[in-house]
Formats: C-alpha cells, sequence, structure tokens
C-alpha cells in the first residue's frame, strides 16, 4: 500500500495563478482533510470530507476550494494564489477500524507564492 | 489563548537521559487525545494515543490530567533517532464511526539528542 500520496512535491506560483493539490489514499478510509502548516502555527484544517460525497470547512478555508471526487481521491485548488498562501500542504485520512481513528498524513506539498 | 499550547523548545538532551513535555489544551469538552512525531521536513505520524488512565508504550509514558486540562509525554534513555518535533493533539469531540475531523495540532516541541 502507498498509504497517503500527494502532488506535487514542490511548487513555485505567481500571484494570482491558479492550481489544484492532488491527493489519494489506497486505505479504504471514509474521511480526508487538507491542512497547512506555518511556522509558530502549527497544522491548521483547511477543508475535511467525512464521506464520499461531503465536504466541509475547517478552520482557514478563505482562498480555497476542495473537491471529493471519489473515496479515494480529494483535491485542493487554489483559485488565485496570494503570497499568505505560501505553506506547507499536508493531504489525511482516517476510517473506520484504524486505531484510536489515527490520521493518516500525505508527504506534503511545498508551496511558495512570490 | 490557543486551544492547544506547547513550549515550543528547543529542547537540547544528552543521550540517554530522560525527557518529559507538557501540553495544556483549553476545552474541558476534550475527548481524545494523542501525541504525534514529525521528523524535519517530513509529514507527522501517531506516536501513541493518550488515555485517563496513562499509558506506555517502551521507553514513551503518555499522562493525562483532565482536571488541570495537561497532557504530558515522557521519553526514558533517550535516543538519537527521538530527534524530532512532538505535536500535541486533542480532538474535542468524541470519535464519530468517521473519523476524527476536528482534531487541534498544538505547534509543536522541538527535541534534539545529543551524542
Amino acid at each position: 500500500n502507498a498509504g497517503v500520496t500527494q502532488t506535487p512535491k514542490f511548487q513555485v506560483l505567481k500571484t494570482g495563478q491558479s492550481m489544484t493539490l492532488q491527493c489519494a489514499q489506497d486505505m479504504n478510509h471514509n474521511s480526508m482533510y487538507w491542512y497547512r502548516q506555518d511556522p509558530g502555527m502549527g497544522l491548521r484544517l483547511i477543508y475535511y470530507s467525512a464521506s464520499e460525497g461531503t465536504t466541509d470547512k475547517g478552520e482557514v478555508p478563505n482562498g480555497y476550494n476542495v473537491s471529493r471526487l471519489n473515496k479515494r481521491e480529494f483535491s485542493l485548488r487554489l483559485e488565485s494564489a496570494a503570497p499568505s498562501q505560501t505553506s506547507v500542504y499536508f493531504c489525511a485520512s482516517s476510517g473506520p477500524g484504524t486505531g484510536d481513528n489515527e490520521q493518516f498524513f500525505g508527504p506534503g506539498t511545498r508551496l511558495t507564492v512570490l | 489563548r490557543k486551544e492547544v499550547e506547547q513550549d515550543p523548545g528547543p529542547f537540547n538532551v544528552p543521550e540517554g537521559a530522560t525527557v518529559a513535555f507538557n501540553c495544556t489544551y483549553s476545552n474541558s469538552a476534550s475527548q481524545s487525545f494523542f501525541w504525534y512525531r514529525q521528523d524535519c521536513r517530513k509529514e507527522p505520524k501517531l506516536l501513541m494515543s493518550v488515555y485517563s488512565s496513562g499509558n506506555e508504550d517502551g521507553r514513551f509514558t503518555a499522562q493525562l490530567n483532565r482536571a488541570s486540562q495537561y497532557i504530558s509525554l515522557l521519553i526514558r534513555d533517550s535516543k538519537l533517532s527521538d530527534s524530532a518535533t512532538y505535536l500535541c493533539v486533542v480532538n474535542p469531540y468524541r470519535i464519530s464511526n468517521f473519523g476524527n475531523e476536528k482534531l487541534t495540532f498544538g505547534t509543536g516541541t522541538r527535541l534534539t539528542i545529543i551524542p
């Protein structure tokens, strides 16, 4: 099992450009999440999807959109990137049967917006 | 006040020593608690859950004090491989069948084990 995979690993954008971060999991988990991690701020939840077909806002959703394409895939879109969105983005998943509903994280995408 | 507060460190500790981290949380209704480990430029990974009765996993011991709203992690006989950032994580809701959507992460405590 690959676990949680994310693409791309690194990305540099100019202000105003758009891009989509891709995430996929092969653990048959129901729930998937997008976080951003900034120095001194900890991980903050952007959006989550408790099950296929549903998405909900997290703590910092402004400037982002998400799509739960199917049970495996959950994408994050930046429509018009801003320098404040420079961050490391992590996708995670969890589901019934995982010990204590542990969240499993992907390797992250390092995004710089100039 | 932050929902989850940790001493950011860094803690620089000689190999073989015992080190302890504390974490406080503000929501008294919080239901479940975890320690995650994050290596430099890597993703977080679950280290251990924290139970009310306290729990131990090898050299690692986690304790929960609900009355004072703090969680601790004790590492005994520290190894070079323990160098990492340790994240205190709290779930304010009872774990549902669909997973824990509302985890709140502390900013982490950085630990460096010195040879």
